[in-house]
C-alpha cells in the first residue's frame, strides 16, 4: 500500500472551505485514495473514495491531480462539528478492507 | 438504524484477567472487522470475518488474542490473558460485504486500560 503523507494540523474558519492536502507519490496505478476523519472519543467514518476522477458526495469533494501523487479533500462549508482527524489513505481494490491509520491531519474549526 | 454497537464502552482490568469484548453489526452487514488503536501504532486491523467465517486474522497479535461470530448478529474479541500492553480502543466495525470499495462503518469503540 502506498504511504500518504498529510500536514500534522491545519486549522478553519466556521462557514469557510477546508482544503486538505494529502501525498501519496508512490501510489500504484490501482489504488484507491480513501478519506476517512475520526471525532474525538468516536469511531472513524467514512468521508469519500477515488481512483482519479474527480468525487463529490454530501459530506466532501476530492480532487485527484492527473499524475495521481496527491489530491485534495475540500470540505465546502466547514462547521464546529467537522472538527477531527482526517486520515488519507490509499489501498488496492484487492485489500481495501485493511483500514490502517497514521497520525492525519487534525483539523480545528474555529468560529 | 442502530448502528454498530459495541459493549462494554469501557473496560478496566488487571493483568492476567481474560477480558471479553462484544460486537453487534448493522443488521443486513456480512462483514465484520475488529480493530486496535493505539498512540503509538494507530489504527490496525485485527480480523475480518465475511459471512461470519474469518477470512483474514494476520493482524491479531499472538494466541492470547481470540476471536469468534457464532452468528450475523453477534461477535466477540477475547484477550486472556491481557497485559498492560493491550491497553488500547478497540473498533469494531461492518460492511455490506467485504467487497472493495465497502464503506465500513465504525461502533464507538471499548477503551481497554489493562493495569
Amino acid at each position: 500500500d502506498a504511504k500518504t503523507t498529510q500536514p500534522p494540523s491545519m486549522d478553519c474558519a466556521e462557514g469557510r472551505a477546508a482544503n486538505l492536502p494529502c501525498n501519496h507519490s508512490t501510489i500504484s496505478g490501482n489504488e484507491y485514495v480513501y478519506w476517512y476523519r475520526q471525532i474525538h472519543s468516536q469511531g472513524p467514518q467514512y468521508i469519500i473514495h477515488g481512483l482519479k476522477n474527480n468525487e463529490t458526495n454530501e459530506m466532501a469533494s476530492l480532487i485527484i491531480t492527473e499524475d495521481r501523487k496527491s489530491s485534495t479533500l475540500i470540505l465546502p462549508h466547514a462547521t464546529l462539528r467537522d472538527t477531527a482527524v482526517y486520515y488519507c489513505i490509499a489501498l488496492p481494490p484487492s485489500n481495501d478492507y485493511k483500514l490502517s491509520f497514521g497520525a492525519g491531519t487534525t483539523v480545528t474549526v474555529r468560529a | 438504524d442502530a448502528g454498530v454497537i459495541q459493549s462494554p464502552r469501557h473496560e478496566v482490568t488487571e493483568m492476567g484477567q481474560e477480558v471479553t469484548l462484544r460486537c453487534k453489526p448493522i443488521s443486513g452487514h456480512n462483514s465484520l472487522f475488529w480493530y486496535r488503536q493505539t498512540m503509538m501504532r494507530g489504527l490496525e486491523l485485527l480480523i475480518y470475518f465475511n459471512n461470519n467465517v474469518p477470512i483474514d486474522d494476520s493482524g491479531m497479535p499472538e494466541d492470547r488474542f481470540s476471536a469468534k461470530m457464532p452468528n450475523a448478529s453477534f461477535s466477540t474479541l477475547k484477550i486472556q490473558p491481557s497485559e498492560p500492553r493491550d491497553s488500547a480502543v478497540y473498533f469494531c466495525a461492518s460492511s455490506r460485504s467485504g467487497g472493495p470499495m465497502e464503506t465500513q462503518y465504525f461502533g464507538p469503540g471499548t477503551r481497554l486500560l489493562v493495569l
